[in-house]
């Protein structure tokens, strides 16, 4: 059974850093892409980042570009999104979500973190 | 960036009815759009991929049509359980880009 399960959310002041992770298990992790997709409260869903297999091909948001930083370790099955110099508008749940192969069809979800940035 | 233009904002249907969404990309994205069903306090739910590929599980009820820059979700007769919000995706071009969503609701 595929599991993604993310950490490291919490409450940070503007203009703080936090690291998030997603820890995945039930799949081959290191051949698929894997993305981070944010929903501000009440608000739609915002692609935020996505890593593609062997880490060769990352992609970002304008919004988060030049602050955020993606990465994947394939021997502990984790995804890390490390987020520098917060915004208010950062505020949001963040999901990791694994590709349906190495793409960017989104097939499982985690159940996200919060980010408040206040 | 690829703008995608969900339509309408709400629909109000009933058990049973067909349900029609839309969504309008600014730009070709060929058949790359996906469609997800996201319920409140929930993960997004893979349905529809590439237009007009129902992802695994799903029921036969969801069915996805379109390319170019016209795409239609359609359930063909809904259940309590569909009453939700749904988004469409393109992944056609970098940014990936989402729509801002439809709420379907019990009328």
């Amino acid at each position: 059974e595929v599991q993604l399960l993310e950490s490291g959310g919490g409450l940070v002041q503007p203009g703080g850093s936090l690291r998030l992770s997603c820890a995945a298990s039930g799949f081959t992790f290191s051949s698929y892409a894997m993305t981070w997709v944010r929903q501000a409260p009440g608000k739609g869903l915002e692609w935020v980042s996505i890593i593609k297999s062997s880490g060769g091909d990352i992609g970002y948001a304008d919004s988060v570009k030049g602050r955020f930083t993606s990465s994947r370790d394939d021997s502990k099955n984790t995804l890390d999104l490390q987020m520098n110099d917060l915004r208010v508008e950062d505020t949001a749940v963040y999901y990791c979500a694994k590709g349906r192969g190495d793409n960017s069809v989104f097939d499982y979800w985690g159940q996200g973190t919060l980010v408040t940035v206040s | 960036e690829i703008v995608l233009t969900q339509s309408p904002a709400t629909l109000s249907l009933s058990p049973g009815e067909r349900a029609t969404l839309s969504c309008r990309a600014s730009q070709s994205v060929s058949t790359y759009l996906v469609w997800y069903q996201q319920k409140p306090g929930q993960a997004p739910r893979l349905l529809i991929y590439d237009a007009s590929n129902r992802a695994t599980g799903i029921p036969a009820r969801f069915s996805g049509s379109g390319s170019g820059t016209d795409f239609t979700l359609t359930i063909s007769s809904l259940e309590p359980e569909d009453f939700a919000v749904y988004y469409c995706q393109q992944r056609s071009n970098r940014p990936i880009t989402f729509g801002q969503g439809t709420r379907l609701e019990i009328k």
